[in-house]
């Protein structure tokens, strides 16, 4: 049951340009939605994250789209450079289960930036 | 910054064998978990933890597993009778509250043999 779906494995995108990479959901009850980027042999790490009540959040080069009604969201990365090179999980939690804020993650897209 | 510290960060065990994964959370966060990513899939939740009890487990979660925060600010994962298919990543995550991001460790890779 893959409620949170990244279904591009791989993306490859020239330094400087914009990275998108995107994540679709099926799960009504997820309202927070977050993207983590993870190196090999580490820890997912926290990027940004968004809530349901709105549509986009930016960071510096990162923002995040979100799309209730198809539910869909996106991370954008812009200008795109070579420490991006990651594998990045779309991750979402459903704050009706308060007390238990368990993320479901997506299956991951691997980001190469080419130099 | 505060970060989530687990240790080891690699353990092979035999087969049958039990092991302990721990995890020290950033200080004042309420909410804690383990997950595991088996090698070339994704991050898969196993249990979550709040007010000194389990808050819901996942199908992986089996009677092989148990967790504890036996002192405050350890917790850790048991695996009683480690199986092959428990070879993966385990990682711990923290969070402080609702609608706030979820700090993970640098993770043990668990090497069942």
């Amino acid at each position: 049951d893959q409620q949170v779906k990244q279904n591009s494995p791989s993306l490859s995108v020239q330094e400087g340009r914009i990275s998108i990479l995107n994540c679709d959901y099926t799960n009504s009850m997820f309202d927070y939605f977050l993207w983590y980027k993870k190196y090999p042999a580490e820890g997912p790490t926290f990027l940004i994250s968004i809530s349901s009540i709105k549509d986009k959040n930016e960071d510096g080069r990162f923002t995040v789209f979100l799309n209730k009604s198809a539910k869909h969201l996106s991370l954008h990365i812009v200008p795109s450079q070579p420490g991006d090179s990651a594998v990045y999980f779309c991750a979402a939690s459903a704050s009706v289960n308060f007390g238990n804020e368990k993320l479901t993650f997506g299956t991951g897209t691997r980001l190469t930036i080419i130099p | 910054e505060p970060e989530v510290t687990q240790t080891p960060s690699h353990q092979v065990t035999q087969m049958g064998q039990e092991v302990i994964l721990r995890c020290v959370p950033i200080s004042n966060h309420l909410y804690f978990y383990w997950y595991r990513q088996i090698l070339g899939q994704k991050v898969e939740f196993l249990v979550s933890f709040y007010n000194n009890e389990i808050s819901e487990k996942s199908e992986i979660f089996d009677d092989q597993f148990s967790v504890e925060r036996p002192d405050g600010s350890n917790f850790t994962l048991k695996i009683r009778s480690t199986k092959l298919e428990d070879s993966a990543m385990y990682f711990c995550a923290s969070l402080l509250g609702t609608g706030t991001e979820a700090f993970f460790g640098q993770g043990t890779r668990l090497t069942v043999v």
